[in-house]
């Protein structure tokens, strides 16, 4: 039963325009929503968070976005740039569970010049 | 510069050997995880320890064992090793009021 599911194995988008990654998630209990971007042969690095308590949250060319009714999540990345270009992994924690994370499946962003 | 250290970036190893795995960090966390990431199926948590001497299954747990016997180490081991085994294997601690987890850069196994 996969809890958290990004769609979209792979994203292709130009230089400078917005790439959009998108999240769903089933368990109602997931209280607090990370995304984490990977570059091969390093681990994941934390990128930017959400608390359920808030519908979006920024942070330079980063933004979150977490509409709890859709159970659905998304990051933007305004404007896209080569260095982005990464796997993108979804995250999601219920504060009864510890600090336990479910990751998605994870989203290939290519950012072409 | 605090960190999760994985001590093998690369492992080939044969079917049938035990391999162990470990991770150390240095940021007091009490909180240590193992994941393993397969493409398609993103991070998928093995096992995970909140304390010295504890552990807790997670999702994919069969074949796999870990031990944790110091705060800072926590390992995990291939009882025999299996060709389906193969896979980029990722350490993560965190803090139980933290929101999330610190990586290490990660240990790509092969079972040959």
């Amino acid at each position: 039963d996969q809890q958290v599911k990004q769609n979209s194995p792979s994203l292709s988008v130009q230089e400078g325009r917005i790439s959009i990654l998108n999240c769903d998630y089933t368990n109602s209990m997931f209280d607090y929503f990370l995304w984490y971007k990977k570059y091969p042969a390093e681990g994941p690095t934390f990128l930017i968070s959400i608390s359920s308590i808030k519908d979006k949250n920024e942070d330079g060319r980063f933004t979150v976005f977490l509409n709890k009714s859709a159970k659905h999540l998304s990051l933007h990345i305004v404007p896209s740039q080569p260095g982005d270009s990464a796997v993108y992994f979804c995250a999601a924690s219920a504060g009864n569970q510890g600090g336990k994370l479910i990751f998605g499946q994870g989203t290939e962003l290519s950012v072409k010049p | 510069d605090v960190k999760v250290t994985q001590s093998s970036r690369y492992l080939v190893k044969r079917t049938g050997e035990k391999v162990f795995l470990e991770c150390v960090q240095d940021m007091d966390h009490e909180n240590m995880f193992w994941y393993r990431q397969d493409p398609g199926l993103g991070l998928r948590l093995i096992y995970f320890s909140y304390d010295v001497k504890m552990k807790e299954k997670g999702d994919i747990p069969e074949g796999y064992s870990v031990s944790r016997e110091k705060k800072e180490r926590f390992s995990l081991i291939l009882e025999s090793a299996s060709t389906n085994q193969t896979s980029m294997y990722l350490c993560a601690s965190s803090r139980p009021s933290m929101g999330g987890y610190t990586f290490g850069s990660g240990t790509r196994l092969t079972v040959v």
